[in-house]
């Protein structure tokens, strides 16, 4: 079993949508959470972090971590067309490791107009 | 800025050949990474270096060395490429006091092994 379960997709929703995205992990040393976003035949961007638990918005994304589940969730509102792409979920400990995050698989997301 | 800049962005090779995966970055980062990105298998690592004059390996090294050359570049070779080796490689860079640990990725190179 990996460190951290994603599940691949793809996930297709039409546009204006909510969506959820999910990770799952098993190392309770996890403490920073991170969400990126691939687009198309480019590199991961960092899109949110989120240090412990809890929630953090940014405009239509919020990030929720439930450490008693091993659970981290991306939320997307109103979704658009502009958002289809590959979301990889990240998670590394608070030191230790030099810093190298563990990925989840990506799930790729597909909003229609 | 430019970031983090690969070269080349694709490349064809037979079995058995060698080439250099050259990865640059320009933002006075310390640490740089080596990846691969298969379908279904996510981002996996293959060698990193921590700090100028260090490298250690990843989840992944196996047919593969590194070079740190300098602070700014980090090149990944293959010597004797085989066909499980086509991959779209990433290099990404990290720099000291993101607590985070975020990584800045270049826009890969895309290698096909014949």
């Amino acid at each position: 079993q990996k460190e951290v379960e994603q599940d691949p997709g793809p996930l297709s929703v039409p546009e204006g949508a909510i969506v959820s995205l999910n990770c799952t992990y098993s190392n309770s040393a996890f403490q920073y959470f991170m969400w990126y976003r691939q687009y198309s035949r480019k590199g991961p961007e960092l899109l949110m972090y989120t240090y412990s638990s809890g929630n953090k918005e940014d405009g239509r994304f919020t990030a929720q971590v439930d450490k008693s589940s091993k659970y981290i969730s991306l939320f997307i509102r109103d979704s658009q067309p502009s958002d289809s792409a590959t979301y990889l979920c990240a998670m590394r400990a608070l030191a230790g490791g030099s810093y190298i995050p563990t990925f989840g698989r990506g799930t790729s997301l597909i909003v229609h107009p | 800025n430019a970031g983090v800049t690969q070269t080349p962005k694709f490349q064809v090779l037979k079995t058995g050949q060698s080439m250099t995966l050259q990865c640059a970055q320009d933002m006075n980062h310390n640490s740089m990474y080596w990846y691969r990105q298969d379908p279904g298998m996510g981002l996996r690592l293959i060698y990193y270096s921590a700090s100028e004059g260090t490298t250690d390996k990843g989840e992944v090294p196996n047919g593969y060395n590194v070079s740190r050359l300098n602070k700014r570049e980090f090149s990944l070779r293959l010597e004797s490429a085989a066909p499980s080796q086509t991959s779209v490689y990433f290099c990404a860079s990290r720099g000291l006091g993101q607590g985070s640990g975020e990584l800045f990725f270049g826009e890969g190179s895309r290698l096909t092994v014949l």
